[in-house]
């Protein structure tokens, strides 16, 4: 089965910018989708189809994905940004798979 | 306001079973794909199952395949999930997902309902 890999953590001064990765082979050829889950609370969405922001996610988040690698890019780091992250992969309609995880920490 | 909100989580026994529901408003619940997403204590995210709009096709990860069953009911805007045969690693917060329009990822959540399997 198709897997996924996140750093586990990551650690950005606020007003920086935070790079997250996923990788996984040939991931750009698949669909990235991107979920915020702050502590406590359930996934948000907050990037699709690679580099598409929902209704109301703020415009400092931005998402790419090529080659293997996925990236989330959070720029202008707030401390409100401080959360777990993870990716998911779309490929077909019948599975899919979510990344392990990267905890952000605004420092 | 979209919303969806899960019930049924519970403490059961090794080799229970419990059915969980997930109560869709705010949205045309019918035409829409669904999803039940766990995460385990300290855990990542696992995609557990998917139904289609219409209940006749529902794929399934393989931990939970033949254990599990996904199904709606679109006049009750209901989704639920059958969950036999529980084992401990089941023990996991579930969420249901709206798989959202064009979008190839799911674009609103529940709050989740807690299910501990244990002796």
């Amino acid at each position: 089965s198709y897997e996924v890999t996140q750093p586990s953590s990551l650690s950005v001064s606020a007003g920086q910018t935070a790079n997250i990765t996923c990788s996984g082979n040939k991931l750009g050829d698949r669909y990235v989708s991107w979920y915020q889950q702050r502590p406590g609370q359930s996934p948000v969405l907050v990037m699709y189809q690679d580099n598409k922001r929902p209704s109301g996610i703020p415009e400092r988040f931005s998402g790419f994905n090529s080659g293997d690698t996925a990236t989330l890019t959070i720029s202008g780091t707030q401390a409100v940004d401080e959360a777990h992250y993870y990716c998911q992969e779309w490929e077909s309609s019948t599975s899919w798979v979510f990344g392990g995880g990267t905890k952000v920490t605004v420092l | 306001e979209v919303q969806l909100v899960e019930s049924g989580g519970a403490l059961v026994q090794p080799g229970g079973s419990l059915r969980l529901s997930c109560a869709a408003s705010g949205f045309t619940f019918g035409t829409y794909w669904m999803h039940w997403v766990r995460q385990a204590p300290g855990k990542g995210l696992v995609w557990v199952a998917r139904i289609n709009n219409f209940g006749t096709e529902s794929p399934y990860a393989d931990s939970v395949k033949g254990r599990f069953t996904i199904s709606r009911d679109n006049a009750k805007n209901t989704l639920y999930l059958q969950m036999n045969s529980l084992r401990v690693d089941d023990t996991a917060v579930y969420y249901c997902a709206r798989d959202g329009p064009n979008m190839s990822a799911f674009d609103i959540w529940g709050q989740g309902t807690m299910v501990t399997v244990s002796s």
